[in-house]
């Protein structure tokens, strides 16, 4: 089993509507969980992290976690052609060592 | 506020050679980590280095060997170059062992082996 899981898509969502990523981790001992975008031949670029079970909003990305279920997902609101990118799901387990793991990522891709 | 800077951004080589890649960390930061991304895949980690001294390994053979210099800069260096190590090689870099975890990516290098 793969330490992170990701669709890779791609996923297609027409602008203006809510695209959805998911990821699921196999460590249920992870605290940090990250969401990283990354435009094609570019670096990955931080946009959200979140480290409690629940909701964190910021601006239009709504970041997920639920520990029970080993699930993250990051939400999309009023998708933008901009948007249209890879985007990948990182865990980190701070009591096992203080690597930061990665999925493959999923392809979003906003249609005009 | 300079963020992690990486040299070279783009090298060939042919298999066999050996290649030292560079990095410079985010203001601030002392922790920095190296990734390597093939085509289509996330990032895979390499290894971290923090006050001097490789910290953390991911599943890399022992071709692959860095150092971390006191001003924080880090060197990647890959020996007799495989084909398979083609790939664009990632720096990220973040302050300290077991704060958040945010990591900082620079542009990477990105390394064709022919």
């Amino acid at each position: 089993q793969k330490e992170v899981e990701q669709n890779s898509g791609p996923l297609s969502v027409p602008e203006g509507a809510i695209a959805s990523l998911n990821c699921t981790y196999s460590d249920r001992g992870s605290q940090s969980f990250f969401w990283y975008r990354q435009y094609s031949g570019k670096s990955p670029e931080l946009i959200m992290s979140i480290y409690s079970n629940g909701d964190k909003e910021d601006g239009r990305f709504t970041a997920q976690l639920n520990k029970a279920s080993q699930y993250v997902s990051l939400l999309i609101r009023d998708s933008q052609p901009s948007d249209s990118a890879t985007y990948l799901c990182a865990v980190r387990n701070m009591n096992r060592d203080d690597k930061i793991i990665f999925g493959k990522g999923t392809r979003l891709h906003i249609l005009p | 506020d300079a963020g992690v800077t990486q040299s070279p951004t783009h090298l060939i080589k042919t298999r066999g050679q050996q290649v030292t890649l560079r990095c410079s960390p985010k203001s601030g930061h002392d922790t920095v980590s190296w990734y390597q991304q093939a085509l289509g895949q996330g990032p895979q980690f390499i290894f971290q280095y923090y006050e001097e001294e490789e910290r953390q390994r991911g599943n890399f053979p022992d071709r692959f060997s860095g150092h971390q210099f006191p001003n924080y800069s880090s060197e990647l260096n890959v020996n007799a170059l495989l084909l398979g190590d083609s790939a664009l090689y990632l720096c990220a870099s973040k302050k300290g062992q077991g704060a958040t975890g945010e990591l900082f990516f620079g542009e990477g290098s990105r390394l064709t082996v022919l």
